[in-house]
């Protein structure tokens, strides 16, 4: 599986946006980029996807670069509650079979 | 969204017993389930994928006489620790995604905690 980087935390404050980075260098053309977040003592949830364009979902937006190789979790607007380790994950499109490797993270604190 | 359970939640037991965890989805079938462990301020490790009437996929390291996978059904998925011990204590999640392909992203269930004393 192709690796992603992330830093390992970032800090923000409530009800601004937040931008969370995430190199994959190594990126094939077959890969898409995912984001799962983790908050604590609870299973991981899906955040976004994506393969070449922007996308935008309730939750965040992706911003994924022009050569693939880097791209951005956008939460627009941060809540206490969106304190959580998030995960950027490169997922072969396999079918809903394919398997997710998980790096490291960034663990993201929110301050009131 | 969909929705993976887990059972139990939380489990203590002595070491050499056996402990079986579910993972069950709830509004949706899968004909592959995953299983992780993630240790304290760690990340999620996958352990195995679990295929619905047929023998588990473990990954590297990963002994399969200890944790043993059963798919029964395409909605249930369980994992038993055999002869525990405290090295095993750690933290147990299932993931699945809808066999029908309409959804790209894979559901977690809440996790299991177990505690081998």
């Amino acid at each position: 599986d192709a690796k992603t980087t992330q830093p390992n935390s970032m800090e923000s404050n409530e009800e601004e946006p937040v931008h969370l980075p995430c190199n994959h260098s190594t990126i094939s053309g077959t890969d898409y980029i995912h984001w799962y977040r983790q908050l604590p003592s609870q299973g991981p949830e899906y955040v976004i996807h994506g393969l070449t364009s922007n996308v935008n979902n309730r939750m965040a937006s992706l911003a994924i670069a022009e050569d693939r190789k880097s791209s951005t979790l956008i939460l627009h607007r941060a809540t206490l509650r969106d304190a959580a380790v998030y995960y950027c994950i490169l997922r072969d499109w396999a079918g809903a079979n394919s398997k997710l490797t998980f790096g490291k993270g960034i663990t993201l604190s929110v301050r009131p | 969204g969909a929705v993976v359970s887990q059972h139990p939640s939380r489990v203590i037991c002595k070491s050499g017993t056996s402990v079986k965890i579910e993972c069950r989805s709830l509004d949706f079938q899968a004909t592959t389930m995953f299983w992780y462990r993630q240790f304290p301020k760690q990340s999620l490790m996958l352990m195995a994928t679990s295929n619905e009437g047929s023998k588990a996929t473990y990954e590297q390291g990963v002994e399969k006489d200890k944790f043993l996978i059963n798919h029964a059904s395409l909605t249930l998925s369980t994992l038993t620790v055999t002869s525990a011990h405290p090295e095993d204590s750690s933290f147990y999640i299932c993931s699945a995604s809808p066999m029908d392909g309409t959804r790209y992203e894979q559901y977690f269930g809440p996790g299991t905690r177990l505690t081998v004393t």
